[in-house]
């Protein structure tokens, strides 16, 4: 079967970092992606993980470890803007499966 | 450069009416996705087409949901009869394997049905 979990709400304070969790079983694995989606609009693509390690973007890094079938997504220097659900995502051969998102609130 | 195009945003229709979602995708892209998302179940991968021709459709719950893709820059999701529990918002998305943008599946703005 396939299984992605991640909590479904988490809380941060403004300017403070926060990692947000996410594991899988799935029957195959091409890669790990994570999404941001405010609300009322479409996910947005933020990162791509195939191989182990960190991947970093600015304010945004997510890791990888294949072995254990877990991610996260780091978000450091935290701003009002990036309250949002952010989901994981595994894609099999082409497609994409979803987790169901953690959605973060970030207070000044 | 434009995104994938979805229309209508916003659908309400009555119980047993046929409903009909449309999408562009993005010039070039090969690979298109209908999802569905709710707040109970997510988000949903209903089908996915490679180059026009139906990959996927495992995902689309039952007869009355039907895709086409009758060219690389348009493609519909019907839905007849249309049932309440329909009520969701469906988003198109669209991506290349090729070059760096490989993979990643850019995504329209939705269209939002509500089903009375």
């Amino acid at each position: 079967g396939q299984n992605i979990d991640q909590p479904t709400e988490m809380t941060a304070t403004e300017g403070a970092i926060v990692q947000i969790n996410c594991t899988y079983q799935t029957s195959g694995f091409n890669g790990l992606f994570w999404y941001q989606q405010h609300a009322g609009e479409a996910p947005t693509f933020l990162s791509y993980n195939v191989l182990d390690g960190l991947e970093e973007k600015g304010r945004f890094s997510s890791f990888l470890s294949r072995s254990k079938g877990y991610s996260y997504l780091l978000l450091k220097e935290l701003q009002m803007k990036d309250s949002a659900s952010y989901l994981c995502a595994v894609r099999g051969y082409n497609k994409l499966i979803f987790g169901a998102g953690t959605r973060l609130a970030v207070h000044p | 450069d434009a995104g994938v195009i979805q229309s209508p945003r916003h659908e309400v229709t009555e119980m047993g009416q046929e409903v009909t979602l449309r999408c562009k995708p993005i010039s070039g892209h090969d690979y298109l996705f209908w999802y569905r998302q709710t707040m109970m179940r997510g988000l949903e991968l209903l089908i996915y087409f490679n180059n026009n021709v139906p990959i996927d459709d495992s995902g689309m719950p039952e007869d009355r949901f039907s895709a086409k893709m009758p060219n690389a820059s348009f493609s519909t999701l019907k839905i007849q009869p249309s049932e309440p529990r329909d009520s969701a918002v469906y988003f198109c998305a669209s991506s290349t394997n090729g070059g760096a943008q490989a993979y990643e599946q850019y995504f329209g703005p939705g269209t939002r049905l509500t089903v009375t």
